[in-house]
């Protein structure tokens, strides 16, 4: 099925330091969802996007709504150990409760 | 704290054995979605339902696959027959308008 671009594929931190990660898409998209994995677990909703050009923080995560509609950004600040996972962009268009997934940024922490 | 549950959580099978998995949306959520995940093909879209009704089921083999949601407390999806490609981890998601609630899944492996 189609999915989104997420970049970068996975990435090894140090711990304390800040992080970026982000997802394109081909398509414009209404909603923006940001999600983080843990092994055997369901994906946890992070961050939830409406508008372009919007800015949502959630405790040391932020995210954005890129303004052209066709990307959003995660940041991470001051990593900890528990970052480590899998985080997932989705989105959705207009008119549609489907959302669309992007392929995932595996986070790696080193303390 | 609400949550979307699932069983059951792991599931292991014959190839040709019906299987069935099941969710309990979150009270109040009208959205409710089905989704497998594996390594190859990260998270896919089967179906989902909207009030009870289902509004897309194009992610689904039809031929084996069926999903419903007899009350609004309970969405069921079904394989008959299996095969082992359907292994997986198969994840109900439920949600209110524009944002979606993921349960632990279900590991299935049909051998």
């Amino acid at each position: 099925g189609q999915q989104l671009n997420q970049s970068p594929q996975s990435m090894f931190i140090q711990e304390g330091e800040d992080v970026s990660m982000n997802c394109t898409s081909s398509s414009i998209f209404n909603t923006w969802l940001w999600y983080k994995q843990d092994p055997g677990e369901g994906p946890v909703l992070l961050i939830a996007l409406y508008k372009a050009g919007e800015l949502t923080s959630n405790g040391r995560l932020t995210a954005q709504f890129g303004i052209t509609r066709k990307d959003s950004f995660l940041n991470i600040s001051a990593s900890i150990p528990s970052d480590v996972g899998i985080y997932f962009c989705a989105g959705s268009t207009s008119g549609t409760y489907k959302y669309i997934f992007g392929t995932g940024t595996r986070l790696k922490v080193l303390a | 704290d609400a949550r979307v549950t699932q069983t059951p959580r792991h599931k292991v099978t014959e190839m040709g054995q019906e299987v069935t998995m099941r969710c309990q949306p979150i009270l109040g959520h009208n959205t409710v979605f089905w989704y497998r995940q594996t390594m190859m093909q990260g998270l896919e879209l089967l179906a989902y339902f909207r009030n009870r009704a289902p509004l897309d089921d194009s992610g689904m083999p039809k031929d084996r696959f069926s999903a419903e949601m007899p009350d609004a407390t309970l969405a069921t999806l079904k394989i008959q027959p299996s095969e082992p490609r359907d292994s997986a981890v198969y994840f109900c998601a439920s949600g209110p308008l524009y944002t979606q609630y993921f349960g632990p899944g279900t590991r299935l492996t049909v051998l």
